[in-house]
């Protein structure tokens, strides 16, 4: 598609339930991001992948949290035995190259509208 | 890792009148600098970056920022407000070379008054 595309738009699960969010990235973009949004702040970032591999998965809060991106484009952000503190916005972006690398990169990011995510 | 400070959580100006939206970093180099708009149930939208050059940005809708590397600054401008400009704001830093992730400030939320 012309954009990232995230589904679920939203999600409403029971504490303790495993949850799944997918990530649709522009095509051709080789780096792709997962943020979490909570009310009232900013996205923090939880994992970035560049091509099949996370390069930086230190945002992720636990052992809760997994990401995949077996073929390099789509990918799923996998939460284990959900709690309530885990509501939040699940924002998906990707990139062309990346924001870091070399000067001719220039690091935009194309985000998706977000999974919301309500934990009860 | 870098890191981003928007002091100001929330801001209101009148329709027209001019507006600065404060953005501080922390960053042992150079960095890469965006500001992103997000309008309510929309997604984040670029609206301009900086990342070498000419350090006064201009972007979309009017915007421009510019980029004080004594002040560790990159605050967002506009001469004229529209009431279509309320919004969240948020100011983001990107590395170079190392870590690819990108740390996004707080944000500021725009309201603008008739």
């Amino acid at each position: 598609g012309a954009g990232v595309s995230q589904t679920p738009s939203n999600k409403v699960t029971e504490k303790g339930k495993y949850v799944e969010l997918r990530c649709d990235p522009i095509s051709g973009h080789t780096a792709l991001y997962w943020y979490r949004q909570s009310l009232g702040q900013g996205p923090e970032f939880l994992i970035y992948f560049q091509g099949t591999g996370a390069a930086d998965d230190s945002g992720l809060p636990n052992d809760r949290f997994f990401a995949v991106r077996p073929e390099g484009s789509v990918s799923t952000l996998k939460i284990q035995r959900t709690e309530r503190g885990d509501s939040a916005v699940y924002l998906c972006a990707s990139s062309l190259t990346g924001t870091g690398g070399t000067r001719v990169n220039t690091g935009e990011l194309f985000f998706g509208e977000g999974s919301r995510l309500t934990v009860l | 890792a870098q890191s981003v400070t928007q002091p100001d959580i929330h801001i209101t100006v009148s329709e027209g009148a001019s507006l600065e939206l404060r953005c501080n970093y922390s960053y042992g180099a150079t960095p890469y600098l965006f500001w992103y708009v997000q309008s309510p149930g929309q997604g984040l939208q670029l609206l301009l970056k900086y990342f070498s050059g000419d350090t006064l940005v201009q972007g979309i809708k009017g915007f421009e920022a510019e980029f004080k590397r004594s002040q560790s600054s990159f605050n967002l401008r506009k001469p004229s407000v529209h009431w279509s400009d309320a919004a969240e704001y948020f100011c983001a830093v990107g590395a170079w070379g190392g870590n690819n992730d990108m740390r996004f400030g707080a944000g500021t939320r725009l309201t603008v008054k008739p």
